[in-house]
């Protein structure tokens, strides 16, 4: 079945740039997203980026697509200590029908900023 | 404005007890889902509704039952609840067309004592 790899843990400076990786398995997905839990809080919608796409930068965040390695990343510019959360990559495989799409999350990984 | 809500935002009851969640999105979407986030964070989908129709059913017990009375609602009944149902179960709505993203609600935070 699909399976979405990411690593629990990073820990940054605050001002450096964060890197958070993601594997996945599956080549037919078509979107791939980045979602941000914060503590207690629900989960917000980053960004997205089309198979079809080597890169997507908005603003401080730049996603980067190796669709042959199966590889995603998000890197965070100047981190700063409101980014500390958990971060979700996700992929949009299964078209279930009818307008439904099966999203797979990978397990988070948890950034911690350090002043 | 809203975009998907969903209540309770707390919910602590007793095994056995029989409980409701409700969401509501307000983005004109098609489709609508439920998925569950167990104490170490994983994800995993539950059922999606597309226009009141259940599309996707995952293995999940036949205690839950989700209802969709029109496509800007879908609810998530639970009987019987068990301690391994406490999580957060989140809402979430796609227009269901071109586009898959899915906006999340807040996330309603169930502890079955």
């Amino acid at each position: 079945g699909e399976d979405v790899e990411q690593s629990l843990f990073l820990s940054v400076r605050e001002g450096d740039s964060s890197v958070i990786n993601c594997t996945y398995t599956d080549s037919s997905s078509t979107y791939l997203y980045w979602y941000k839990q914060e503590p207690g809080a629900g989960l917000q919608l980053l960004t997205y980026i089309f198979s079809n796409m080597d890169m997507k930068q908005d603003q401080r965040l730049t996603v980067l697509l190796n669709k042959k390695d199966k590889h995603l990343s998000l890197r965070i510019a100047d981190t700063q200590t409101g980014d500390s959360a958990i971060y979700f990559c996700a992929e949009s495989d299964s078209y279930s029908g009818a307008g439904s799409y099966q999203l797979t999350f990978g397990k988070g990984t948890k950034l911690s900023v350090i002043p | 404005d809203t975009a998907v809500s969903q209540t309770p935002k707390y919910l602590v009851t007793q095994m056995g007890n029989d409980k409701s969640i409700k969401c509501e999105q307000n983005l004109g979407h098609d489709t609508m889902y439920w998925y569950k986030q167990d104490s170490k964070k994983f994800l995993k989908i539950m059922f999606s509704y597309n226009n009141k129709e259940l599309i996707i059913n995952e293995t999940v017990p036949n205690r839950f039952s989700p209802k969709s009375p029109d496509k800007a609602h879908l609810n998530l009944h639970i009987n019987s609840l068990e301690l391994g149902d406490s999580a957060v179960y989140f809402c979430a709505s796609s227009k269901g067309r071109e586009k898959e993203t899915q906006y999340f609600g807040p996330g309603t935070r169930l502890l079955v004592l």
